[in-house]
């Protein structure tokens, strides 16, 4: 079946450094990448979505400047969450899909901003 | 815009049934699908419905009513196992997908 790869799988960094999370799928390629956040006891939100070679669009809210996402081939995409604060931290999740296999979601990332 | 609601919590017992529903409202219905999400872990895929009715899968069943804005999701014979969140979730037309807050079920002994 498919498969996404997401890393880090948890990460702490201090308030103001920028941090990269990848997501690759392994087997298939990925025409869309999908990114969202999840606080605690809280649903899914979608953050961006992104098509390989193109500049993602944001949903109402998502500041572009600061949650940087790059689809630069059918197989990986970034988001770079820029200059962290502390009300940051949260589950960042990337979902794949293709026409094949649906979505496929990444172990997601848990980051927190000392 | 688009409105999903589920219950918050379930509890039932080990091998019993559990039904968890959703109801949603929203523009442009491309299916309803279900996810199981443990704890600090990425969400599988359970079920997809498009069409009114139900589908089966094994302990896992999903039913549909597009004319009610309502899904649910059956699960038969409880395992601990099946101890989780449970996220509704629309798709749209966009293929964008919407979430509930989901459902967290406890099975116990």
């Amino acid at each position: 079946g498919a498969v996404v790869s997401q890393h880090p799988s948890r990460v702490i960094c201090k308030s103001g450094t920028s941090v990269k999370i990848e997501c690759r799928s392994l087997d298939f390629q990925a025409t869309t990448m999908f990114w969202y956040r999840q606080f605690p006891k809280q649903s899914l939100m979608l953050m961006a979505t992104s098509n390989e070679g193109s500049k993602a669009t944001y949903e109402q809210g998502v500041e572009k400047d600061k949650f940087l996402i790059n689809h630069a081939s059918l197989t990986l995409s970034t988001l770079t969450v820029t200059s962290a604060h502390p009300e940051d931290s949260s589950f960042y999740i990337c979902s794949a899909s293709d026409r094949h296999y649906g979505y496929t979601f990444g172990s997601g990332t848990r980051l927190t901003v000392v | 815009g688009q409105n999903i609601d589920q219950p918050t919590e379930m509890t039932a017992t080990e091998g019993a049934i559990v039904q968890i529903n959703c109801t949603y409202q929203t523009s442009g219905f491309n299916g309803l699908f279900w996810y199981q999400q443990h704890a600090g872990e990425a969400p599988t895929f359970l079920s997809y419905n498009v069409l009114d009715g139900l589908e089966e899968k094994g302990r896992f069943s999903s039913f549909l009513s597009r004319s009610k804005g309502y899904s649910y999701l059956l699960l038969k014979e409880l395992q601990m196992k099946d101890s989780a969140s449970y996220l509704c979730a629309v798709r749209h037309n966009d293929y964008k997908l919407s979430f509930g807050a989901g459902t967290t079920v406890t099975v116990r002994a």
